[in-house]
């Protein structure tokens, strides 16, 4: 099993750029999430999705957007990108049923924006 | 929303020492996780407790979900050190808010050899 994978690993945007930062499990997990770390921080929520379809906001869902067509992709996109953003970005995948509630982590995406 | 406290920020100990660090929280969870984080990568699940009152242990790491279901602590024993590292709570609440998974701040290990 691959787990949770995200692409690109790396990435520099100039201030104004768009990108989607791209995640996908192959778990059939229905619960999604996109975290970011800035560093010597913690993990703040950014958005999270229960399934296909159906998305919402987390702790710092401004300047970023989600999109859960299928059960295995949560994409996240920036629009434009600022400084701000600079920052570590993890996915994680979680499968909520039968009292198991394990969360599993993508490698996690370096974006910097200059 | 919820929150978890967890404590402490960071140590920094000797090679071969006990390392205790606990998550403390308002409301109860269901599920407790213990995450260990190194640098550059993604968190990484050490243990998972599931009931109230659960010991479980995962070589040198124990921890154990609070009866009250509010808190939840990691013991490491005779730390080494590759043991340096992030270690995050997170509890899980079915149903709950932010995708029912709430993470804690962290706390940073640092070993002297």
């Amino acid at each position: 099993n691959a787990g949770v994978t995200q692409t690109p690993k790396f990435r520099i945007l100039k201030i104004g750029q768009s990108m989607t930062l791209q995640c996908t499990q192959d778990m059939n997990h229905n619960y999604m999430y996109w975290y970011r770390q800035d560093p010597g921080m913690g993990l703040k929520l950014i958005y999270y999705s229960v399934g296909a379809g159906i998305t919402d906001k987390g702790e710092v869902p401004n300047g970023y957007n989600v999109s859960r067509s299928t059960t295995e992709d949560f994409p996240l996109r920036l629009e434009l990108a600022a400084p701000s953003q600079t920052s570590v970005y993890f996915c994680a995948s979680s499968y909520p049923t039968g009292g198991i509630t394990e969360a599993f982590f993508g490698q996690g995406t370096r974006l910097t924006v200059v | 929303g919820q929150q978890l406290n967890q404590s402490p920020q960071s140590m920094f100990i000797q090679e071969g020492e006990d390392v205790s660090m606990n998550c403390t929280s308002s409301s109860i969870f269901n599920t407790w996780l213990w995450y260990k984080q190194d640098p550059g990568e993604g968190p990484v699940l050490l243990i998972a407790l599931y009931k109230a009152g659960e010991l479980t242990s995962n070589g040198r790491l124990t921890a154990q979900f609070g009866i009250t279901r509010k808190d939840s602590f990691l013991n490491i024993s005779a730390s080494i050190p590759s043991d340096v590292g992030i270690y995050f709570c997170a509890g899980v609440n079915y149903g709950g808010s932010q995708g029912n998974l709430i993470f804690g701040k962290g706390t940073k290990l640092s070993v002297k050899p």
